[in-house]
């Protein structure tokens, strides 16, 4: 089985551009999450899907991240305008659903804004 | 929103000695606990995980964790590492349907051999 998918893996953005990056999830999974990974913070949510509608999104990012699911099989992150400090790994995930759930991670699009 | 705090960025120890990796939780509820590892160029995988039950759960490859809900904790323990166990380990928690689990920064274990 395959799973989850993350498309472009490297991405390098001047400041200023616009970058969307791309995700299909585990076939089947119901919940969809994208994640901000950087060494001193972690894991950071940036927006939660149940079932394609949004459920959630980390308030400190709703400014210039947007993220979508324009199917049950596709979801897209757009960083617009990127800055420097939006450096770091961004990991989508998937899951069947519910909290006791297993979630499944993509290996990441390493963004480097210059 | 629940959160999570690893006090540990990194630890070090030689290979065949004991581990224990910290995490502590904080919600007001019953919270869903996990442990996922994640090796160099890898996405994060399952190591274990604990809702309800027997406190102390297993997990893949030796590691077991407890939970302890007096002090909001859910440490990760191992009796004998290996060189392959270096890797950086993530705590989460999940609280109610509707909220996306949230993760700790990370403890980062090298295994000396």
């Amino acid at each position: 089985d395959a799973g989850v998918t993350q498309t472009p893996r490297h991405e390098v953005a001047e400041k200023g551009q616009t970058i969307i990056l791309k995700c299909e999830p585990v076939s089947g999974h119901n919940d969809l999450f994208w994640y901000r990974q950087t060494k001193i913070q972690g894991l950071e949510l940036l927006s939660y899907f149940r079932s394609k509608s949004l459920m959630e999104d980390g308030g400190a990012f709703k400014d210039r991240f947007k993220a979508e699911m324009l199917n049950s099989s596709f979801s897209t992150l757009k960083i617009q305008p990127t800055e420097p400090k939006d450096s770091a790994v961004y990991l989508c995930a998937s899951s069947f659903g519910g909290p006791n759930t297993e979630v499944f991670f993509g290996k990441g699009t390493r963004l480097t804004v210059v | 929103a629940q959160s999570v705090t690893q006090p540990d960025a990194r630890v070090t120890v030689s290979e065949g000695a004991s581990l224990q990796l910290r995490c502590k939780y904080s919600y007001s509820g019953t919270p869903y606990l996990f442990w996922y590892v994640q090796y160099p160029r890898q996405g994060l995988q399952l190591l274990l995980k604990y809702y309800s039950g027997d406190p102390v759960v297993q997990g893949v490859n030796g590691f077991e964790a407890e939970f302890i809900k007096s002090n909001s904790s859910f440490h990760l323990r191992k009796a004998s590492v290996h060189w392959s166990d270096s890797a950086v380990y993530f705590c989460a928690v999940s609280a109610s349907n509707n909220n996306a689990p949230r993760f700790g920064a990370g403890t980062k274990l090298s295994v000396k051999p």
